[in-house]
């Protein structure tokens, strides 16, 4: 397995500004993932991290909006742009393993955006 | 299109067995199960990755229907530590490892 961390655990932010959160892997890992889970209810795929490249984005989800940087296999940042209360969430990383395909998510970040 | 899981909550009492099913619209490559405890991160606790496996940790084993694009959870003589909310994630692509996470089945077990 792999151990995940996440910066920060939680914010309080005020619409229109910017946060970005970090994850980092204890390992290389070529799989890395962002999804987002409001209070309730199950996760949503933001995007996966590409190292190297640009990220690929689910439906309903854009750059402008999530940009993504890999600058390497153990690291990766979300920023959550322009912020408004519907981006209250948890964000959570991943990271599936090669060999395996077993998925494990990093701790989570809470954030509230008033 | 996220998979749809069933109940949407139960409630046990410790000892009692419970199923959740996980059904896809889409034809699926391989399935995940998921524990997750309030307030924390989702925990890893099995693949299935060919139609009609399964697979067992501990006293919970799952199961995966390929033809029927369906896979279920079995928690057999449920212990507290096992309430939380089940997820199951499917990938629908050979090779793939993004996988879509299904509506969850919050479980409760009472002492």
């Amino acid at each position: 397995s792999a151990v995940i961390s996440q910066k920060p655990s939680r914010d309080i932010c005020q619409r229109g500004t910017s946060l970005t959160i970090q994850c980092q892997v204890d390992s290389q890992v070529t799989m890395m993932f962002w999804y987002r889970q409001q209070p309730g209810q199950s996760l949503t795929l933001i995007a996966t991290a590409n190292q190297g490249s640009e990220a690929t984005y689910e439906s309903g989800f854009v750059i402008d909006k999530f940009p993504i940087s890999r600058p390497n296999l153990t690291f990766s940042t979300l920023t959550v742009s322009n912020m408004s209360p519907e981006d209250s969430s948890i964000y959570l990383c991943s990271v599936v393993q090669a060999m395996t395909y077993e998925q494990y998510f990093g701790p989570g970040t809470r954030l509230t955006v008033t | 299109q996220q998979p749809v899981q069933s109940p949407q909550a139960v409630i046990l009492r410790e000892g009692e067995d419970a199923v959740i099913n996980c059904s896809s619209s889409k034809a699926l490559y391989s399935v995940h199960w998921y524990r997750q405890k309030h307030g924390e991160a989702p925990v890893f606790l099995m693949i299935l990755l060919k139609g009609g496996e399964q697979k067992g940790h501990e006293k919970i084993s799952a199961s995966f229907n390929e033809k029927k694009q369906q896979s279920s959870l079995y928690l057999t003589a449920s212990q507290l530590s096992y309430s939380g909310t089940y997820f199951c994630g499917t990938a629908s692509t050979s090779g793939t490892y993004k996988y879509i996470f299904g509506t969850g089945t919050r479980l409760k077990v009472l002492a």
